[in-house]
C-alpha cells in the first residue's frame, strides 16, 4: 500500500539556522512524484517543491531543497536560513504518474521558528 | 489570476441539516477533488472527478455526495451532517501529474 510517513509531529529551529523535516514513503511503483506543501496558521495550502522519481538531481527552490534518497525511500525537506515566517505546518505528499487521481499526504510536521 | 474558490469559508451547523460547500476553479482543469484535513491524519481524499459527469470515491466518501455538471464547479454535499464530519475541507484541482492547487479551505463545525 502507498503510504507517506512524517515522524516528527513538531520541530523547533532557531531563526537563521537550517532545519530538516523528515518524510519517508512506501511504494512499489517506480513512477511517482513527491511534493511538499506549507500550511501557515491562516490555513491555505502552499506548494513548495516537487521531486520526480526519475529526477537525477535533488530539487531546489530558493531556500527549500529536497533531499531525495530513492533507495531509502525518503524525501526530506531542508529549509535553509529559517525565518519567522517559516513557522507553519508542512506536509509531504506523493502521487503516481499512471494514476493521477489522488495525492497521498503525511500527517504533517508543525515547525516553529524561534527568534 | 488562477483561483480555486470555496464557499463558505466557515460554517457552524447542527446535526442533520443539509449543507453544500461550493468549489469553483478558473484554470480549465479537468481534474477536481475534495479533501478533509484532521489533526494527526493529514489530508484524506473524499471524492474526485476526472471530468464532467465523472466522479469517484476517495478514501473517506461516507456521508458525502458530489456532482460535476460543469467543468469549473465541483460542490460537496453533506446530506445529513454528523459531528464526526467536523473538519477542515479543501477543494483542489491539478493538471496532469503536477501539483495540486487548493482552495482557501472551509472550516465546518457540526454540533
Amino acid at each position: 500500500a502507498q503510504k507517506i510517513t512524517q515522524t516528527q509531529p513538531g520541530m523547533f529551529v532557531q531563526e537563521k539556522e537550517a532545519v530538516t523535516l523528515d518524510c519517508t514513503y512506501d511504494t512499489s511503483d517506480p513512477s511517482y512524484g513527491l511534493f511538499w506543501y506549507k500550511q501557515p496558521s491562516s490555513g491555505e495550502m502552499i506548494f513548495l517543491i516537487y521531486q520526480g522519481s526519475y529526477d537525477q538531481q535533488n530539487a531546489t527552490e530558493g531556500r527549500y531543497s529536497l533531499n531525495f534518497q530513492k533507495a531509502r525511500k525518503s524525501a526530506n525537506l531542508v529549509i535553509s536560513a529559517s525565518q519567522l515566517g517559516d513557522s507553519a505546518m508542512y506536509f509531504c505528499a506523493m502521487s503516481f504518474f499512471y494514476n493521477n487521481n489522488d495525492m497521498r499526504f503525511g500527517a504533517g510536521t508543525r515547525l516553529t521558528v524561534k527568534p | 489570476e488562477a483561483q480555486v474558490t470555496q464557499n463558505p469559508r466557515y460554517l457552524i451547523t447542527v446535526t442533520g441539516k443539509k449543507l453544500t460547500v461550493t468549489c469553483s476553479q478558473n484554470m480549465n482543469h479537468e481534474y477536481m477533488s475534495w479533501y478533509r484535513q484532521d489533526p494527526g491524519l493529514g489530508l484524506r481524499q473524499i471524492y474526485y472527478s476526472m471530468n464532467v459527469e465523472v466522479t469517484d470515491k476517495g478514501d473517506v466518501p461516507e456521508g458525502y455526495k458530489v456532482s460535476r455538471k460543469e467543468k469549473r464547479n465541483f460542490p460537496l454535499i453533506l446530506e445529513s451532517p454528523s459531528p464526526n464530519q467536523t473538519s477542515l475541507y479543501f477543494c483542489a484541482t491539478r493538471r496532469g501529474s503536477g501539483e495540486l492547487f487548493f482552495g482557501e479551505g472551509s472550516r465546518l463545525t457540526v454540533l
